[in-house]
């Protein structure tokens, strides 16, 4: 079982609609997690950091954690084509920083 | 400027070859990461540093070496480069409450 895992997708959803993108850890002691946002080519780009249960909104974009079920989630409201790229979950399990991180979904947003 | 810059962008060589990357940074992190990336396979952590006087392997360390020359630059070596390292490597800097923060990579061919 990996550390940190992702369905690869791709995933595709209309312009307009909610994008879902979920990711499951396994160690309970992580702590911190992140939502990075990777174009073709390009380098991934930090979106979203949440550290305790619930939901973090920040304009378009909520992250939902749950650490008793040990996922993270990243939604994406009234979703646009530049929407669309690979978005990567990381995870963080201590204080010093060094992240585990998912291989990724990728997210087609269908005009 | 760049926060984080990478040089080479592009490189291709052949089999044998010593290849530096390397990295340097604006943003006064002191902490400074490798990594590589692969198609399916997501980042994946070659060496770290936290200091100028600290350096620690990651998950996929033979093969390469580094040298944080200081707080500001982390340069990657491949002693003797073989094809199936051929991958985009990245540059992360991060604090030690922060998460990390990518250049623009390096794409590495190696015939």
């Amino acid at each position: 079982q990996k550390e940190v895992e992702q369905n690869s997708g791709p995933l595709s959803v209309p312009e307009g609609a909610i994008a879902s993108l979920n990711c499951t850890y396994s160690d309970r002691v992580s702590q911190s997690f992140f939502w990075y946002r990777q174009y073709s080519g390009k380098s991934p780009e930090l979106i979203m950091s949440i550290y305790s249960n619930g939901d973090k909104e920040d304009g378009r974009f909520t992250a939902q954690l749950n650490k008793a079920s040990q996922y993270v989630s990243l939604l994406i409201r009234d979703s646009q084509p530049s929407d669309s790229a690979t978005y990567l979950c990381a995870v963080n399990k201590g204080s010093n920083y060094q992240l585990i991180w998912g291989a990724g979904t990728k997210l087609i947003i269908k005009p | 400027d760049a926060d984080v810059t990478q040089t080479p962008r592009n490189r291709i060589t052949k089999t044998g070859k010593r290849i530096m990357l390397e990295c340097s940074q604006t943003k006064g992190h002191d902490r400074m990461y490798w990594y590589r990336q692969d198609p399916g396979l997501g980042l994946r952590l070659i060496y770290y540093s936290f200091d100028v006087k600290d350096i620690n392997k990651g998950e996929i360390s033979d093969g390469y070496s580094v040298s944080r020359q200081a707080q500001a630059k982390f340069s990657l070596s491949l002693e003797s480069a073989i094809p199936n390292q051929t991958a985009l490597y990245f540059c992360a800097t991060s604090t030690s409450n922060q998460p990390q923060h990518f250049g623009d990579g390096t794409r590495l061919s190696i015939l």
